[in-house]
């Protein structure tokens, strides 16, 4: 089983749609867990930070499940410019310091 | 200021061939990864330098690797000899404090290495 796995997608939505992607992690040590974006052929750049209590910035919201292993990211109002691959990153125990573990990310597509 | 900066931003090889990737870090940054995306796979952790000391080289896939921080500057990472496997994207990353705290590592735009 993958440490972090993602729903595969791609995910196709018109403009305004309300989207959300799930991912699962299988280390119930993990300590922190993020959404990363990546734009096509560039770098991973981080979207947000995901908190137990759940966390807002703006159209995107974040929630995380502890006893279900579970992550997810809801996209309110898609915007054109949300298209990209979102990656869901997981900080795991590592020997003497935290490593940052990759799933394989979800490509949303918003279109016109 | 500046970011992390990866060169070259593309390279093509031949199977047997040697290839070296540079990655420049924030200044400042002690805090220094590489990571690699294979195609179709996920970004995966190699190794982790803090100053110019290997913290963490456990995801460093086999020896034809090697990972260098002379002075905890740059950062060079050597692949000899190249194989068709090697084929993907270089990620470097670095922060100021340990990866531990997500939020704080920036990551350079990557090499993209084909090996033919």
């Amino acid at each position: 089983r993958k440490e972090v796995e993602q729903d595969p997608g791609p995910f196709n939505v018109p403009e305004g749609a309300t989207v959300a992607f799930n991912c699962t992690y299988s280390n119930s040590a993990s300590q922190s867990f993020f959404w990363y974006r990546q734009d096509c052929r560039k770098e991973p750049k981080l979207l947000m930070s995901v908190y137990s209590s759940g966390n807002e910035d703006g159209r995107f919201t974040a929630q995380l499940n502890r006893a279900s292993q579970y992550i997810s990211l809801l996209i309110r109002d898609s915007k054109l410019s949300d298209s990209a691959t979102y990656l869901c990153v997981v900080i795991t125990p590592r020997g003497s310091q935290g490593n940052l573990i990759f799933g394989k990310g979800t490509k949303l597509s918003v279109k016109p | 200021e500046a970011g992390v900066t990866q060169f070259p931003s593309h390279s093509v090889i031949e199977k047997g061939q040697t290839v070296t990737l540079r990655c420049d870090p924030i200044s400042g940054h002690d805090n220094l990864y590489w990571y690699r995306r294979v195609m179709g796979k996920e970004i995966k952790f190699l190794l982790h330098f803090v100053k110019e000391s290997k913290q963490d080289e456990s995801g460093m896939p086999n020896n034809r690797f090697l990972a260098e921080r002379t002075g905890g500057t740059y950062s060079t990472l050597k692949v000899q000899p190249a194989e068709l496997e090697d084929s993907g994207v270089y990620f470097c990353a670095s922060s100021q404090e340990a990866a531990t705290v997500g939020e704080k590592l920036f990551f350079g735009s990557g090499t993209q290495l084909s090996v033919l």
